[in-house]
């Protein structure tokens, strides 16, 4: 049963660049949400795919967009990347079909912006 | 929001012994999970418990909903359970599957 992957592992941009992550979900997960996490602090929630569609945002920027594919495996983007966008990039899946269920957790996509 | 406060912060234990990790939160929740960040970042499942008390080898985490908290027990504690211990909430309003994470305890394990 393959858990969540994510792509690339670690990653290094600079500033105004634009960057694409990657997830696929767990196995029989239908909802992928993003979070990200700085360093020294908890994971914060950027916002969740369902259906293919965005069902929820967190306090994020526009420049924090995404996208959910048939497959349900889903891609992180972030334009005009800025220093303090440098973090871990977790993505988590879950199955919509019992709203509050157990979430599973990527290795994360560390980016760096310099 | 819903408040998450994770205490102690930081923990120093000695290989062999136990030591209790507690998470606070603020409102009704649907969903607490235990999660331990190992040193590469990813966050391993430990515990989903919204309620109850769960068991898992030298683990073990209650959480008693009425009065708003959870703790987790590490019994025997080695070196590889060093990293962070993270609770994670979903407040019964939202009910969306979206987690609120406490800021982690780090806990050392010294051989």
């Amino acid at each position: 049963d393959a858990g969540v992957t994510q792509s690339p592992t670690h990653l290094i941009k600079t500033r105004g660049q634009q960057v694409t992550l990657r997830c696929s979900p767990k196995s029989g997960h239908d909802t992928v949400s993003w979070y990200q996490q700085a360093l020294g602090q908890g994971p914060q929630f950027i916002f969740q795919y369902y259906e293919e569609e965005e069902r929820q945002r967190g306090n994020f920027p526009d420049r924090f967009s995404g996208h959910q594919f048939p497959n349900y495996s889903s891609e992180l983007n972030v334009n005009a990347l800025l220093l303090g966008d440098s973090a871990l990039y977790l993505c988590a899946s879950s199955f919509r079909g019992v709203l509050t269920g157990e979430l599973f957790f990527g290795e994360g996509s560390r980016l760096t912006v310099l | 929001g819903i408040q998450v406060e994770q205490s102690p912060p930081d923990l120093i234990l000695q290989e062999g012994a136990n030591s209790t990790l507690r998470c606070n939160f603020s409102d009704s929740v649907n969903n607490l999970q235990w999660f331990h960040q190992n040193p590469w970042g990813q966050l391993i499942n430990l515990f989903y418990i919204p309620s109850g008390t769960k068991q898992n080898g030298r683990l073990s985490a209650t959480t008693v909903a009425t009065e708003r908290y959870s703790l987790l027990y590490i019994s025997s504690s080695q070196t590889t359970d060093s990293g962070v211990y993270f609770c994670a909430v979903d407040p019964f309003s939202s009910n969306t599957g979206k987690l609120i994470f406490g800021q982690g305890t780090t806990l050392q394990v010294k051989p």
